[in-house]
C-alpha cells in the first residue's frame, strides 16, 4: 500500500523565484492538504483540495496556489519565492469529508530560499 | 479550532511508560483529539486518535478525561527510537467546514534515555 509521496525531497531557489511541489496521495484517499512548517514550528495549515477544488485556506498570501488533478495528486505553487518562505513542505492526504478521516503525512519537501 | 496546550519537553527512561499530557479545555463535541509524531523533520507519523472513549492500538493508548478538556498519549515501553516530538491536536474530523484542518502547536519534545 502506497503511503503519501512528495517531490522533490529538496529544492534550492533564489528570491523571486517561483517554485512547484508535488504530492502523490495514499491509495485510496482522495483529499490533499498542503503544510508549512518553519524550523523549530509545528506544521501550519496552507489549504486542502478536494473533487479539484480549493475547499480550506489558512493565513497564507495569494503567492500560495495549488492545484488537484483527477488522479488525486496535488501540486502547490508559490509565486515570488520570499527569504521567509524557506521551510519544510508537508503534504497530508485522506479520505473525503467522512467521519474519522485521519490525515497521513508524506516524508516533505525541504525548500531552501537563498 | 480548540488549540491545545503541551509540555515544551520531556525525558522517559528506556524500556519505561512515556506519559504525554496535553490540555484541550475548549475542545467542541465533535472535535477529535489527534496525536501525531515526528522524528528529524520527518513527515509526521499519525499514532492514534479518540472522541471520547480510551483507545489503544500498537503503538500506544489515548486516555480522555470524562470531560474531555484534557489527554494523556502512553506510550507503554519507550524505546530510543520513540525519541521525537509529539503533537496533540483537536480537528473536526466529520464533513463540513473545518473538516480537514489541522491546528498544530509546538509539541512535546520527548528524549528517551537509555
Amino acid at each position: 500500500d502506497a503511503g503519501v509521496t512528495q517531490s522533490p525531497t529538496h529544492l534550492i531557489k533564489t528570491r523571486g523565484q517561483q517554485v512547484t511541489l508535488r504530492c502523490s496521495p495514499k491509495s485510496g484517499h482522495d483529499t490533499v492538504s498542503w503544510y508549512q512548517q518553519a524550523l523549530g514550528q509545528g506544521p501550519q495549515f496552507i489549504f486542502q483540495y478536494y473533487e479539484e477544488e480549493e475547499r480550506q485556506r489558512g493565513n497564507f498570501p495569494d503567492r500560495f496556489s495549488g492545484h488537484q488533478f483527477p488522479n488525486y495528486s496535488s501540486e502547490l505553487n508559490v509565486n515570488a519565492l520570499l527569504l521567509g518562505d524557506s521551510a519544510l513542505y508537508l503534504c497530508a492526504s485522506s479520505l473525503g469529508y467522512i467521519e474519522q478521516e485521519t490525515q497521513y503525512f508524506g516524508p516533505g519537501t525541504r525548500l531552501l530560499v537563498l | 479550532d480548540a488549540k491545545t496546550t503541551q509540555p515544551p519537553s520531556m525525558d522517559c527512561a528506556e524500556g519505561r511508560a512515556a506519559n504525554l499530557p496535553c490540555n484541550h479545555s475548549t475542545i467542541s463535541g465533535n472535535e477529535y483529539v489527534y496525536w501525531y509524531r515526528q522524528i528529524h523533520s520527518q513527515g509526521p507519523q499519525y499514532i492514534i486518535h479518540g472522541l471520547k472513549n480510551n483507545e489503544t492500538n500498537e503503538m500506544a493508548s489515548l486516555i480522555i478525561t470524562e470531560d474531555r478538556k484534557s489527554s494523556t498519549l502512553i506510550l507503554p515501553h519507550a524505546t530510543l527510537r520513540d525519541t521525537a516530538v509529539y503533537y496533540c491536536i483537536v480537528r473536526v474530523a466529520q464533513g463540513g467546514t473545518n473538516a480537514g484542518k489541522s491546528t498544530f502547536g509546538d509539541g512535546t519534545t520527548l528524549t528517551v534515555k537509555p
